[in-house]
């Protein structure tokens, strides 16, 4: 079956700009998660969805960051006013159940950002 | 807050042989265990995970972790190592979190660099 999904692949932007990146999970999963890859924070985990419900936003890194979950399914991370060091891989990932207990995360190719 | 350690930025083993990546973590409360493979250009791939029950995992591509409570290990094994093994390996955590019901995702390791030599 076809797996997690995200758009666009690629996108370089310039610097104070917004971007807006896209996943779909895979159909059924009820949670869905975002991280970012880079080079020197290694992976880091921003946010998670259960349903359309994202019960902690602690883990994004400024109030530039947002996400949302609408229908169960297709989620969206948008930064607004990019900076440089938002420069990364943003990854998505969707799991059958939030509770760890059945949560196996089935990760998307990501998204690479560049922020001219 | 927990924490994952991979103590390797790099193993070298040569193919047939037996490999070991290393994962030691740090947790207040039960953890669960996961390993993930990243080949070049390529999300994350799910390999295995530990839950409670037999200490000893089984996953993919003939892989197997070893959970040990006692030393906060769980890593990573494969009795002959092949060169498509070649990649980066994750090791993560996560743990639940009873009150206030929130959940976080998976913290992870740094990362080693698996390469089986010919």
């Amino acid at each position: 079956g076809a797996g997690v999904s995200q758009s666009p692949s690629n996108k370089v932007t310039e610097k104070g700009k917004d971007v807006e990146l896209r996943c779909d999970p895979i159909s059924g999963h009820t949670a869905l998660y975002w991280y970012r890859q880079s080079l020197g924070q290694g992976l880091e985990f921003l946010i998670y969805f259960q349903g359309n419900s994202a019960p902690d936003k602690s883990g994004l890194p400024s109030d530039r960051f947002s996400a949302e979950r609408t229908g169960g399914s297709v989620s969206t991370l948008t930064i607004q006013r990019t900076q440089q060091e938002d420069s990364a891989v943003y990854l998505c990932a969707s799991s059958p159940h939030w509770d760890p207990a059945q949560d196996t995360q089935y990760f998307g190719p990501g998204t690479r950002l560049t922020v001219l | 807050a927990q924490s994952v350690a991979q103590p390797e930025d790099q193993v070298n083993v040569a193919e047939g042989n037996p490999l070991t990546v290393k994962c030691t973590y740090s947790v207040s409360g039960n953890p669960y265990l996961f390993w993930y493979v990243q080949y070049p250009n390529r999300g994350l791939q799910f390999l295995l995970k530990y839950i409670t029950g037999d200490n000893l995992v089984k996953g993919s591509y003939g892989f197997e972790a070893e959970f040990n409570k006692s030393q906060t290990s769980f890593h990573l094994k494969k009795p002959s190592a092949l060169v498509s093994d070649s990649a980066l390996y994750f090791c993560a955590v996560r743990v639940f979190f009873h009150s206030g019901g929130g959940a976080d995702g998976l913290t992870f390791g740094k990362g080693t660099h698996l390469i089986i030599q010919p």
